[in-house]
């Protein structure tokens, strides 16, 4: 088990891109796991965005895929999402987690990234 | 695209009762990618059950998982107070890869 951490802006314009990091500690960013990225929001529940192999293979949510990227720095132990031409139905709270087992495992605590002007 | 749909919306139950909780699947789905989730107010979600009937580490043997056919179900066998919180089920595709959830069951007091 490893604890999970999100970092990033709290506010991004529209038509902006927004980035978040997350940090993996207690543990390394290793091939018994994917990382993933998740949103959740009152209207939408629980969505779930792509992920991340340490090979570096990823695979993204069809209907989001063209606006995401993640990507790994397996020397930080971080890795991160980008999320272009955001519009006010991004507004969420962003979780990074890994998965095992076809199960999110570990979630990190959630941060509230709101699309606004 | 495998829709999960989760029912009831909200129950209402007492500490010491039994919870059942059911998630229906619109096509048939391996069981083996088949997990629930627990989340609190203000908390990320827990994983409770995975493959279906699996307890994640540390989930407390009161939560067990069953399914027949599309149908899954979450069962807290006595409920303790700790357990009103909103419960998820999560599917696993193969192809393409890919997670998604239902929309919840309340389970409140």
């Amino acid at each position: 088990q490893v604890q999970l951490q999100e970092s990033g802006p709290g506010l991004v314009k529209p038509s902006g891109t927004l980035s978040l990091t997350c940090t993996v500690s207690g543990g390394s960013i290793d091939n018994s796991f994917w990382c993933s990225w998740l949103r959740q929001t009152p209207g939408k529940g629980l969505e779930w965005i792509g992920e991340i192999y340490l090979t570096g293979n990823t695979n993204y949510n069809p209907s989001l895929k063209s606006r995401v990227t993640i990507s790994m720095d397996k020397s930080k132990n971080q890795f991160s999402l980008k999320f272009n031409s955001v519009t006010a139905a991004d507004t969420a709270v962003y979780y990074c987690a890994t998965s095992f087992f076809y199960a999110i495992q570990d979630w990190g605590q959630g941060t509230l990234v709101t699309v606004s002007s | 695209e495998i829709v999960l749909t989760q029912s009831p919306g909200t129950l209402s139950l007492s500490p010491g009762e039994r919870a059942t909780l059911s998630c229906r699947a619109s096509q048939s789905v391996d069981s083996t990618y088949l997990a629930w989730y627990q989340q609190k107010p203000g908390q990320s979600p827990r994983v409770l059950i995975y493959g279906a009937s699996s307890r994640a580490t540390g989930i407390p043997d009161r939560f067990s998982g069953s399914w027949s056919g599309t149908d899954f179900t979450l069962t807290i066998s006595r409920l303790e107070p700790e357990d009103f919180a909103v419960y998820y089920c999560q599917h696993y595709l193969t192809s393409p890869p890919g997670y998604t959830f239902g929309q919840g069951t309340k389970v409140e007091i």
